[in-house]
């Protein structure tokens, strides 16, 4: 299994609340990625990384916005949730040739 | 730009048939890879072609990468109920990796 992790699993909160949906991966890669998906609905990216301090938005306008200062840490951040930012949030990562990525167990999260 | 369409985007099989999805670019790929995403879960790489015309097996699983490496195909013989999922063909478009809808495959017992 890939050393991948997301937390929290599942989040309830209220509309307007800050959230922080963390990452992290123990592989050293220095590509991230944040897919949002919708219950069997396609994986959109909505932003990826190249390394510390490298950060792009991707095909999928999405108001959240993220950072990487760590290697192993890309977190998410959605200042005002809103019941519209409802889905499914997957993290990935890869490194080396051939662009394999290795997913967390993505964060369902459900804005009230 | 490239483009990955992959078809069918839904395909539902008596347990026992055989399924077929395919990948088509308008481009050529330097190497495709292949994830299964079971329902409720995550996606996870089953596989990477790199060459021209490969073919490479994984029990009742045959991929396969077309001569002129613009497609792909992933062949399940003999569908059973583990196979339900979507399977995906990212492609790779300048650093960001771009999964689509892939192929729902249900199956009935």
């Amino acid at each position: 299994e890939a050393d991948i992790y997301q937390t929290p699993r599942y989040l309830v909160i209220g509309t307007g609340k800050k959230i922080t949906l963390e990452c992290s991966q123990t592989m050293g890669h220095d590509k991230m990625y944040w897919y949002q998906q919708d219950p069997g609905m396609e994986l959109h990216l909505i932003h990826y990384s190249y390394g510390v301090n490298s950060t792009e938005k991707g095909d999928l306008s999405s108001e959240s916005t993220v950072s990487r200062i760590r290697t192993e840490h890309f977190p998410l951040t959605l200042e005002s949730a809103r019941p519209s930012h409802t889905s499914q949030y997957l993290c990935a990562s890869s490194g080396g040739r051939g662009w394999i990525a290795f997913f967390g167990q993505g964060t369902r999260l459900t804005v009230v | 730009g490239q483009q990955v369409m992959q078809i069918p985007q839904y395909q539902h099989v008596q347990e026992g048939e055989d399924f077929t999805t395919y990948c088509n670019s308008s481009t050529t790929l330097s190497n495709i890879q292949w994830y299964k995403q079971r329902p409720g879960g995550h996606p996870v790489f089953l596989i990477q072609l790199v060459k021209s015309g490969e073919v490479k097996k994984q029990k009742r699983l045959t991929f396969q990468f077309g001569e002129a490496k613009k497609n792909s195909s992933l062949h399940i013989t003999a569908t059973q109920t583990t196979d339900v999922g979507t399977y995906f063909c990212p492609y790779n478009q300048g650093g960001k990796l771009i999964f689509g809808q892939g192929t729902e495959l249900s199956v009935k017992p």
